[in-house]
C-alpha cells in the first residue's frame, strides 16, 4: 500500500492559519485523487472533515466550518489542510485519507499544537 | 438516531482471537456496510477492512489477508470483526464506522494483546 507523508506536527497561534500537508509517493498522482481529511481529539473517533479534489468537486462535512478548507499542489503532490482563524478546539490529530486501488489509506497524521 | 454501539474492552494473549461487535441502530442495517478501521496506542489510523450488510461480500486490506474476518448478523443488525493469531502489535483501539465520510463511527474497542 501506498504511503501518504504527513509531517508528525505543526503549530500555531490562535487567530493565524494552519497549513497541513499530505504527500503522496511519486507514482500516485495527486491530481487524480480525492483527498479526505479527518480530525482527532484524545479518546473520540475520527471526524470527517471535507474532501477536495478540484476547487469545482469538493465536499465539507456536516456542521464542519468554512475555517477548514482543502486543496492541492500539484507541483509537490500534495493535499493541503488550510485551517483559517486557528481557535484553540482546533487542536487535534489531523489525516488525510485516500482511496487508491481497493482499498483506503491513511496518512501517518499531523499534530496541530495551537499555542 | 443512527448509531453504532461496540462490544467492551478485551484482554487477550498472544496466539488467541478476539471478536469485536458493532450492533448498529436507527436506519436499516442492510442498506449500508461497515468500515473497520483501527489505531495502536500514540499511532495512526489503519484501514482493516469493508463488508457490506446487504450480501455480506467483503474486501480486506491485504496486511491482514488471512487473519480477519467480518460478518453481520441481520437479524441482530450487528458487524463482527475477528481477528486471529493476535500478536503484541494488534493492541489497538478497534472502530466500526457505517461510513468513513458520512459515519457514524462506533466508539471504539480497545483490545490489549499481553502476555
Amino acid at each position: 500500500q501506498p504511503v501518504l507523508t504527513q509531517p508528525p506536527s505543526s503549530s500555531a497561534s490562535p487567530g493565524e492559519s494552519a497549513r497541513l500537508t499530505c504527500t503522496l509517493p511519486s507514482d500516485i498522482n495527486v491530481g487524480s485523487y480525492n483527498i479526505y481529511w479527518y480530525q482527532q481529539k484524545p479518546g473520540s473517533p475520527p471526524r470527517y472533515l471535507l474532501y477536495y479534489y478540484s476547487d469545482s468537486d469538493k465536499g465539507q462535512g456536516s456542521g464542519v466550518p468554512s475555517r477548514f478548507s482543502g486543496s492541492k499542489d500539484a507541483s509537490a503532490n500534495t493535499g493541503i489542510l488550510l485551517i483559517s482563524g486557528l481557535q484553540s478546539e482546533d487542536e487535534a490529530d489531523y489525516y488525510c485519507m485516500i482511496w487508491p486501488s481497493n482499498a483506503w489509506v491513511f496518512g501517518g497524521g499531523t499534530k496541530l499544537t495551537v499555542l | 438516531q443512527v448509531q453504532l454501539v461496540q462490544s467492551g474492552a478485551e484482554v487477550k494473549k498472544p496466539g488467541a482471537s478476539v471478536k469485536v461487535s458493532c450492533k448498529a441502530s436507527g436506519y436499516t442495517f442492510t442498506s449500508y456496510g461497515i468500515s473497520w478501521v483501527r489505531q495502536a496506542p500514540g499511532q495512526g489510523l489503519e484501514w482493516m477492512g469493508w463488508i457490506s450488510a446487504y450480501n455480506g461480500n467483503t474486501n480486506y486490506a491485504q496486511k491482514l489477508q488471512g487473519r480477519v474476518t467480518m460478518t453481520t448478523d441481520t437479524s441482530t443488525s450487528t458487524a463482527y470483526m475477528e481477528l486471529r493469531s493476535l500478536r503484541s502489535d494488534d493492541t489497538a483501539v478497534y472502530y466500526c464506522a457505517r461510513d468513513l465520510v458520512t459515519g457514524p463511527w462506533g466508539q471504539g474497542t480497545l483490545v490489549t494483546v499481553s502476555s
